[in-house]
């Protein structure tokens, strides 16, 4: 079955620090993956997205993340944080059939100054 | 380009009740699909609409239903509230099953009293 799993449920990086966020998949096929970031009292704002060609994918705001099929994951990094980028991340796979998403537990993400 | 819609935003029920949401799409966009977002069980999909047809269907009791209009509309229904029922419901339209990118909007925040 398929799963998405974010091990790291709070994260507190310090402004200007970088950043990264994990996610690993359980798909039997070549999945297609997402990143979604989500505000508080907000809905889903896509950050990026994996489909094929080349893993490493950058996305809006700087982010960026790495599909590595070996190990299943697809880690999400920002290079310099801003006080803005604290929401809650969640990573998504999509499967061939349709559009239903499974989404991990999500991360959150503080920011202090 | 206008986003994906969702009236109410806010919703207060009390238990045994039904209510309806509504999900308008990206103009263009012809699937969508329904998430439930909870704390406890975080983003669980519901069901999924392409050409008033539903395509899947999530792990959700028969209280839970939908349907979309010709004009690509969606409805939500819940039957018989319960205090469980307590989420935030998130539409998600994409230009169609296989476009795979899906675009949310802000969400309906129901309370079931």
């Amino acid at each position: 079955a398929q799963s998405v799993t974010q091990p790291d449920i709070h994260i507190t990086v310090s402004e200007g620090a970088s950043l990264e966020l994990r996610c690993n998949y359980s798909y039997g096929a070549t999945p297609y993956l997402f990143w979604y970031v989500q505000s508080p009292g907000q809905g889903l704002q896509l950050l990026l997205k994996y489909f094929s060609g080349d893993t490493l994918v950058q996305g809006i705001k700087g982010f960026e993340a790495e599909f590595k099929r070996s190990q299943s994951s697809f880690n999400l990094r920002k290079p310099s944080v801003h006080w803005s980028d604290a929401a809650e991340y969640f990573c998504a796979v999509g499967v061939n059939t349709g559009n239903q998403f499974y989404f991990g537990t999500g991360t959150s993400l503080t920011v202090i100054p | 380009k206008a986003g994906v819609t969702q009236t109410p935003r806010y919703l207060i029920k009390t238990r045994g009740q039904q209510v309806t949401l509504s999900c308008s799409p990206i103009s263009g966009h012809r699937s969508v699909s329904w998430y439930q977002q909870t704390p406890g069980q975080g983003l669980q999909f519901l069901f999924e609409y392409f050409s008033e047809t539903q395509r899947n269907k999530g792990n959700f009791p028969g209280r839970f239903s939908g349907r979309q209009f010709s004009n690509s509309r969606s409805e939500m229904n819940v039957s018989t509230l319960e205090l469980g029922d307590s989420a935030l419901y998130l539409c998600a339209s994409s230009l169609d099953p296989g476009e795979k990118e899906q675009f949310f909007g802000p969400g309906t925040r129901l309370t079931v009293l």
